[in-house]
């Protein structure tokens, strides 16, 4: 257990609908990172916040995503009106911000669009 | 071409047997470099973590990096059954983000 908290594990919705996922992250982490897997592929980056503030996203993140994190604590990432190809594992990260050191990842939301 | 490139495999190896997995890339801003395991269903976690060129060892796993080359390397000794996993290195620069930019992950079992 790294320590960063992911929920749901696992959502399955069908075509069309809004879905949210929740990230927990250690609480002295400022840096917090969303990726999303999709089998057989390394993650890739789709945004980053530095306390609150969201400070650079993908152009895999398209206009039916959207990302916050209030206060700089916990993270959501909504997708709306959801595709299946929006079926993947969507995965968080957080970083302590210091230089040399390591990010701890969740285990993961995975998404089945039906 | 992708900025870093990792033979998906899969690789399968006797138990006991030496190990190696390869990334390269294609950009030279990148300063750290990593290796990470992730096992069915799960998160990843990181293996090793090494800054610029060289070599570093932690027990059965040992890094090396090459960045004249754009090559860098993972290494298991004594590899055993619970080693099967998918392996994905990734790497980043200082500055900005510092988002992790990750190879596809090769997917490794060790057969007992």
């Amino acid at each position: 257990d790294t320590g960063v908290s992911q929920d749901p594990r696992h959502k399955i919705t069908k075509r069309g609908q809004n879905v949210t996922f929740r990230c927990d992250p250690i609480s002295e982490h400022n840096r917090l990172y969303w990726y999303r897997q999709t089998l057989g592929q390394g993650p890739e980056f789709l945004t980053y916040f530095q306390n609150e503030a969201q400070l650079e996203k993908s152009r895999l993140l398209s206009d039916r995503f959207s990302a916050e994190r209030p206060k700089g604590s916990f993270s959501t990432l909504e997708i709306q009106r959801t595709e299946q190809g929006d079926s993947a594992m969507y995965l968080c990260a957080t970083h302590p911000g210091q230089a040399n050191t390591e990010a701890f990842f969740g285990q993961g939301t995975r998404l089945t669009v039906v | 071409q992708k900025e870093v490139e990792q033979d998906p495999g899969p690789l399968s190896v006797p138990e006991g047997a030496i190990v190696s997995l390869n990334c390269t890339y294609s950009n030279s801003a990148f300063q750290y470099f990593m290796w990470y395991r992730q096992y069915s269903r799960k998160g990843p976690e990181l293996l090793m973590y090494t800054y610029s060129s060289g070599n570093k060892e932690d027990g059965r796993f040992t890094a090396q990096v090459d960045k004249s080359s754009k090559y860098i390397s993972l290494f298991i000794r004594d590899s055993q059954p619970s080693d099967s996993a998918t392996y994905l290195c990734a790497m980043t620069y200082q500055g900005g983000s510092e988002k992790l930019v990750f190879g596809k992950g090769t997917k490794l079992t060790v057969n007992p």
